[in-house]
């Protein structure tokens, strides 16, 4: 079974400061995808960033990078030079890669609140 | 290209009756994965359809039930619908199978039960 973990419920961040959302996971499978979801009041998850247990790099996409601690089972986001538009849920979400299905198990989310 | 969509966006059901909700894919895109997110339980899987054939199933009753039709259109039902049925089912489609495949979620269809 596969269990995620977000511990901070809501967040606050001054426009264009950056912030760090954390997640951990627990899992046995050995390869696994780690993903970051947003999701504003309108209610659709957008796609953020995705991160394989096996990338030897961390993944990064345009303001947001993850960071990626394998032996801590740690895969933070940071979003650098925060906009209002960043103002959303934020889910950590993971698939095992063993069955090759798409079943992700999410975390129960942070929301960030950007501040002008 | 256009993207995932869900129809309808929003209904309205008493306890007892049955519904119907569909999505269908990005064009190209065969697997198409459910998910339903309630305030208290948040998001859980429901079910995967690739090639028409159910894939995955989340840990849900004999309630909620599924379909993919060839064009890759899929259809969730719920029969028997309960208050706590009540959510915003989201619809995934991604090109293929495995971690690695980008899921593109729709809007969502907001679904009432009273």
């Amino acid at each position: 079974a596969q269990k995620i973990t977000q511990t901070q419920p809501g967040m606050f961040v001054q426009e264009k400061e950056a912030v760090t959302l954390d997640c951990t996971y627990d899992t046995s499978d050995p390869s696994y995808g780690l993903f970051w979801y947003k999701q504003p009041s309108s209610g659709e998850m957008i796609f953020l960033i995705y991160q394989g247990s096996y990338d030897q790099q961390n993944a990064t996409e345009g303001r947001y990078s993850l960071n990626f601690q394998k032996a801590r089972k740690s895969a933070n986001l940071v979003i650098s030079a925060s906009q209002l538009g960043d103002s959303a849920m934020y889910f950590c979400a993971m698939s095992p890669m063993w069955n090759a299905g798409n079943m992700l198990t999410f975390g129960g989310g942070t929301r960030l609140m950007v501040k002008p | 290209k256009a993207g995932v969509t869900q129809t309808p966006r929003y209904l309205i059901k008493t306890r007892g009756q049955q519904v119907t909700l569909s999505c269908s894919p990005i064009s190209g895109h065969r697997s198409v994965s459910w998910y339903q997110q309630t305030p208290g339980q948040g998001l859980q899987f429901l079910f995967e359809y690739f090639s028409e054939t159910q894939r995955n199933k989340g840990n849900f009753p004999g309630r909620f039930s599924g379909r993919q039709f060839s064009n890759s259109r899929s259809e969730m039902n719920v029969s028997t619908l309960e208050l706590g049925d009540s959510a915003l089912y989201l619809c995934a489609s991604s090109l293929g199978r495995g971690a690695h495949n980008e899921q593109f979620f729709g809007p969502g269809t907001r679904l009432t039960v009273l």
